[in-house]
């Protein structure tokens, strides 16, 4: 079965930082999809960055960028010059080619000091 | 365009009754799922339904938890003879994704139904 481990249950950063969340996977397939799913006190998920495990390339959106690793099984996100709006319960998701669900990891606390 | 709604925003109820949570898929939008989030068990797929294939019912807990969606839009997420452990926030999501196709599009999340089972 197919599991995500995000191994810091809290983060903390001060304005204008950087920070990485790390994120690990499991799994024996070898097309599938990432996401990083940030979920602010209103409850709203709003997705932040996904990438496709058969691009080699690192996905990058403004200042979220991620390090996928795919031997590795690893897909960190990091957060350039953090404002004090990034500050959320980021969840790490693995969806397989065909499955269509997402599988979440138990997610970080994020929080930005000013 | 308006997001994925979701009705009530908050639903109290007492042990052993029936609830009901909507979900307002966006429009055009041919997969739909549901999520639970709990302080327990994190969050977890429920159920996945795509146009007019059969429900993927794998992550339902147990028989007290159905779904259905009409017309291939709305869906409704019932809990029958509710228990104390079924307290969370049930998440629904939808997608553009055609029939047979390979591609995970981006799952867009509604503000959730928190149910609180006293």
């Amino acid at each position: 079965a197919q599991t995500v481990t995000q191994s810091q249950p809290e983060m903390s950063v001060q304005e204008a930082e950087t920070v990485t969340l790390s994120c690990t996977y499991d799994t024996s397939e070898s097309d599938y999809y990432l996401f990083w799913y940030k979920q602010p006190p209103s409850r709203q998920m709003i997705l932040v960055i996904r990438q496709e495990a058969y691009k080699q390339q690192n996905a990058t959106e403004n200042r979220f960028s991620v390090n996928f690793q795919k031997a590795a099984k690893s897909f960190s996100l990091k957060i350039s010059d953090s404002q004090l709006g990034d500050a959320a319960m980021y969840f790490c998701a693995y969806s397989p080619n065909q499955g269509g669900k997402l599988i979440f990891g138990q997610g970080t606390e994020l929080s930005v000091k000013p | 365009g308006a997001g994925v709604s979701q009705s009530p925003s908050n639903k109290v109820t007492e042990k052993g009754k029936d609830v009901e949570l909507r979900c307002d898929p966006i429009s055009g939008h041919t997969a739909l799922y549901w999520y639970r989030q709990s302080l327990g068990q994190g969050l977890e797929f429920l159920i996945y339904f795509q146009g007019n294939s059969a429900p993927d019912k794998s992550g339902l807990p147990s028989d007290r938890f159905s779904a259905e969606r009409t017309g291939g839009s709305v869906s409704t997420l019932t809990i029958q003879r509710t228990q104390q452990e079924d307290s969370a926030v049930y998440l629904c999501a939808s997608s553009f994704r055609t029939s047979g196709s390979s591609v995970q599009e981006t799952q867009y999340f509604g503000p959730g139904t928190r149910l609180l089972v006293l």
